[in-house]
């Protein structure tokens, strides 16, 4: 059985920094592409990054560009996102994702349950 | 970037209905569209896959088609369980977009 669960989410400060974790079992994690996509409270599905099996190839949203850094540990079948410089706008439910298929990066096939990441002062 | 705008935003259909969900991209994006459905506090479920390919496990009451800018949901024939957001997603180039998503009430 596929699964992803993400974890690090919490209060944080505008300015702070967080990391977050998702921890996945059930398939080969370094033959797939990963993602973050986030959902503010009442809002919609926003994407925010993805990292490809071996951690070589990544990509941003403009938003994020330059303050979050996705990562890897093939080892440790576990994928990172590293927020800083957090701003009340980052406020949202992060979901890790799997790539639909071995060496996709496109859709999104399997979703973890989610991690909620509030900046608040 | 590529903007993906769903429409209606929201609609109401009673069990057995035929239902379209439509999604437009601001440029083409060949077959490179994808469906998801979201119930109230749970993660998304990829529905169908590059436009037309439904995901292991979904109604076969689902299907999707489309090309180069302009896409289809439909739910042939609704059902209760079907109440929920529907997002459409184009991978076809980075950043990755979705629609704002289309709220489904059963009546």
């Amino acid at each position: 059985e596929i699964q992803l669960v993400e974890s690090g989410g919490g209060l944080v400060q505008p300015g702070g920094s967080l990391r977050l974790s998702c921890t996945v079992s059930g398939f080969t994690f370094s033959d797939y592409w990963m993602q973050w996509v986030r959902q503010s409270p009442g809002k919609g599905l926003v994407w925010v990054s993805r990292l490809n099996g071996d951690g070589s190839s990544t990509s941003y949203a403009d938003s994020v560009k330059g303050r979050f850094t996705i990562s890897r540990d093939n080892a440790k079948n576990t994928l990172y996102l590293q927020m800083n410089s957090l701003r009340d706008e980052d406020t949202a439910v992060y979901y890790c994702g799997r790539g639909c298929f071995s060496n996709s990066g496109g859709c999104v096939g399997s979703w973890g349950q989610g991690t909620l990441v509030t900046v608040s002062s | 970037d590529i903007q993906m705008t769903q429409s209606p935003s929201s609609l109401s259909a009673s069990v057995g209905d035929r239902v379209t969900i439509t999604c437009r991209a601001s440029q083409s994006i060949r077959s490179y569209l994808n469906w998801y459905q979201q119930k109230p506090g749970k993660a998304p479920n990829l529905l169908i896959w590059t436009t037309s390919n439904l995901q292991s496990g979904v109604p076969s009451r689902f299907s999707g088609s489309g090309s180069g800018t302009d896409f289809t949901l439909t739910i042939s024939s609704v059902q209760p369980e079907d109440s929920a957001t529907y997002y459409c997603q184009q991978s076809y180039s980075t950043p990755i977009t979705f629609g704002q998503g289309t709220r489904l009430e059963i009546k």
